[in-house]
């Protein structure tokens, strides 16, 4: 069965610390790896990966893929109390319907 | 990126009433999808909204209680039919593509 896991669930951190979160997949027919930031309602998007290697990079945050590991990361630098928010990592199935495979979140808290 | 707007934002509904929820996207586009994110859960599928012909419903979600219209290309509505306590949720329209897929603004929804 597709899964996607995320680690830690919840993460409390201080402004200006640096935060990664995991995101590691078992998905048949991978098409990409999405990460997104939800903070009241709908997700916003951040980022799609679909090669290894390969680091995306907006402002602050930036992730990675590796596809023979079979995992992502986020990172995010010099963090704010604007960053608090849960982070959902997605991985699309090609095949089946072209579904998305949600991981849980992580749920990110940075304090003043 | 499309410009998917979603209405109503929020509502509080009588238990056994019926709520449609309306998602109008600035560009045609072939894919798109309802989610329910229920308290403290990662999204959930509802159904694909295929244009032209019915829905295609994930299991544990059925028509008579999640009747989808999809009447062109930018638009699509779902009704939550005959609501109770338990349907209370965030429910997301959103529109994909062969590699990304971004989200409306999102409907809360709470049933008394």
């Amino acid at each position: 069965e597709d899964k996607v896991v995320q680690s830690p669930l919840s993460l409390v951190v201080h402004e200006g610390d640096t935060v990664t979160l995991n995101c590691s997949y078992e998905v048949t027919n991978f098409r990409s790896l999405l990460w997104y930031k939800q903070e009241k309602k709908a997700p916003t998007f951040l980022f799609m990966l679909t090669s290894s290697g390969i680091e995306k990079k907006s402002g602050r945050l930036s992730s990675i893929l590796d596809k023979k590991e079979l995992f992502s990361i986020l990172n995010i630098t010099a963090t704010q109390t604007g960053d608090s928010a849960v982070y959902l990592c997605a991985v699309l199935n090609a095949g089946n319907n072209r579904k998305l495979i949600w991981g849980l979140g992580t749920s990110l808290a940075v304090n003043p | 990126s499309a410009v998917i707007s979603q209405k109503p934002s929020r509502d509080i509904c009588q238990r056994g009433t019926s709520l449609t929820i309306q998602c109008q996207v600035d560009s045609q586009v072939t894919m798109m999808f309802w989610y329910r994110q229920q308290p403290g859960q990662s999204l959930t599928l509802i159904a694909t909204a295929n244009q032209g012909s019915e829905a295609t419903y994930e299991s544990g979600f059925v028509i008579d209680k999640f009747p989808i219209s999809r009447p062109n290309l930018t638009f699509s509505t779902l009704t939550v039919s005959n609501m109770s306590p338990e349907d209370s949720s965030i429910y997301l329209c959103s529109v994909g593509s062969d590699y990304w897929t971004f989200f409306g603004q999102g409907t809360r929804l709470t049933v008394v």
